[in-house]
């Protein structure tokens, strides 16, 4: 099994909802990762989970939190968030850390809407 | 710092012509890895290839060919008898094994449209 999920496909929420994007994957893998997707551009990375620990946090607003439940599980919790946050946000996750010559796999992405 | 670039923001071609796009990369590590990824408009990336720094034989996979040359700093992607399935964005990327989360540098993408 070679995929990664992620849950909702779209999200539309205003600026004081609180809601939460789900990604999962059952490959084993120990890398997982975030990363917002403006149109037109490339992904940028939001955060790194290695063995379930956050590793990298690319200086994201605090109103995004990740969390890792579990080694096959990655969310991202979303409060107050502004009309420019809108964007793909994409889930990948890798065997180890790319550095180490494995490839991302990504999810299909959740279309976020701010309103 | 690490750096690609994919010149070409859009290319548009008719079905069954061949598509090559273009990625040139900059880093100071003599260890690296490439990558090319595919991103149709359902938004997904799908990971075409990798490629290390010591590896500089050509691949070929079905309709898909890159050809990776250090001496520019380049590893283009050729599409053979595009078909209207092939357009998407392609991204190139390029991580370091000095960095110690391998981040991914992507490119800006190119664009490819197939038309019929």
């Amino acid at each position: 099994d070679t995929e990664v999920t992620q849950t909702p496909k779209h999200l539309v929420m205003g600026m004081t909802n609180k809601k939460s994007l789900k990604c999962e994957q059952h490959m084993g893998h120990r890398a997982m990762y975030w990363y917002k997707q403006k149109a037109k551009k490339p992904p940028e990375l939001m955060f790194v989970y290695s063995y379930e620990k956050l590793s990298i946090n690319e200086s994201v607003p605090s109103r995004f939190s990740p969390e890792c439940p579990n080694s096959s599980l990655l969310n991202l919790h979303l409060h107050a968030l502004q009309p420019e946050d809108s964007a793909l946000y994409l889930c990948a996750s890798s065997q180890e850390r790319t550095g180490s010559y494995n490839e991302q796999f990504f999810g299909p992405g959740t279309r976020l809407t701010v309103l | 710092a690490q750096k690609v670039t994919q010149a070409q923001t859009e290319i548009s071609v008719v079905e069954k012509e061949d598509v090559t796009l273009d990625c040139v990369y900059e880093t100071r590590d003599t260890t690296y890895y490439l990558f090319w990824y595919k991103q149709p408009p359902s938004g997904e990336l799908v990971f075409l290839i990798r490629r290390n720094s010591f590896d500089e034989q050509n691949e070929i996979s079905g309709r898909y060919s890159w050809n990776f040359q250090k001496s520019t700093s380049s590893f283009n992607f050729t599409i053979t008898a595009s078909q209207v399935v092939d357009s998407a964005v392609y991204f190139c990327a390029l991580s370091v094994v000095t960095d110690s989360w391998g981040k991914l540098q992507f490119g800006a993408g190119t664009q490819v449209v197939v038309t019929p």
